[in-house]
């Protein structure tokens, strides 16, 4: 199994742009987390589906951020309208149900200029 | 409300010294608690869990309930140690909640 995959690996965009994040969870995991890493912020939930439904989006900043998972192999984290304050590094990771632990992606780097 | 607070966010010891990585935590249940490492530039890996009590790689960690704490300890540093550590707290529901993190430098 190739774990968890995310792309892009890296974003530069401009402000006000959309930015679309990817995600392919591990084959047989049935809970799928959007994090943001931050130097001033650490580790932050943003939100996380379990069975492709979204249980918990409270850690979501605001409205410019959407999540998907339309299947149980792929998620998405939408950005809309992009700010430089978004700069980050976005990452995805899943866990099967009952498991010990959560399986983290590469993440993906984004700068917002 | 679930906390975990890492209160070093550098630390710096030399090859072969001991190293302690400080957690601790804020849950009113029984929580899991695990220790995530970083290496440069790579994603996030389980280093390990308090309910395992294994070691790995050296490290262990032993959660103390009466003071909250689940510090994570290594006899004798080595240089390939040095990475971004994170403890984390599952609490009831499937949500992990990460310290900070602390930025461990072993200088040889």
């Amino acid at each position: 199994d190739a774990g968890v995959i995310q792309s892009p690996r890296h974003e530069v965009t401009e402000m006000g742009q959309e930015v679309t994040l990817r995600c392919k969870p591990i084959s047989g995991h049935n809970s799928l987390f959007w994090y943001r890493q931050t130097m001033m912020r650490g580790l932050e939930l943003l939100i996380y589906f379990n069975n492709n439904v979204p249980i918990d989006d409270s850690g979501m900043p605001e409205d410019r951020f959407s999540a998907k998972m339309p299947n149980a192999s792929f998620s998405t984290l939408k950005i809309q309208p992009s700010e430089p304050r978004d700069s980050a590094v976005y990452f995805c990771a899943s866990r099967r149900t009952g498991g010990e632990t959560q399986y983290f992606g590469p993440g993906t780097r984004l700068l917002v200029l | 409300a679930q906390r975990v607070t890492q209160p070093e966010k550098l630390l710096s010891v030399f090859k072969g010294a001991p190293v302690e990585l400080k957690c601790n935590y804020s849950y009113s249940g029984s929580p899991e608690l695990f220790w995530y490492v970083q290496y440069s530039r790579q994603r996030l890996q389980l280093l390990l869990r308090h309910i395992s009590r294994e070691s790995i790689k050296g490290f262990t960690a032993d959660l103390n309930k009466g003071e909250t704490s689940f510090h994570l300890k290594k006899p004798f540093a080595q240089e390939e140690d040095s990475a971004m550590y994170y403890c984390a707290l599952q609490g009831g529901s499937e949500k992990l909640v990460f310290g900070k993190g602390t930025k461990l430098t072993v200088n040889p």
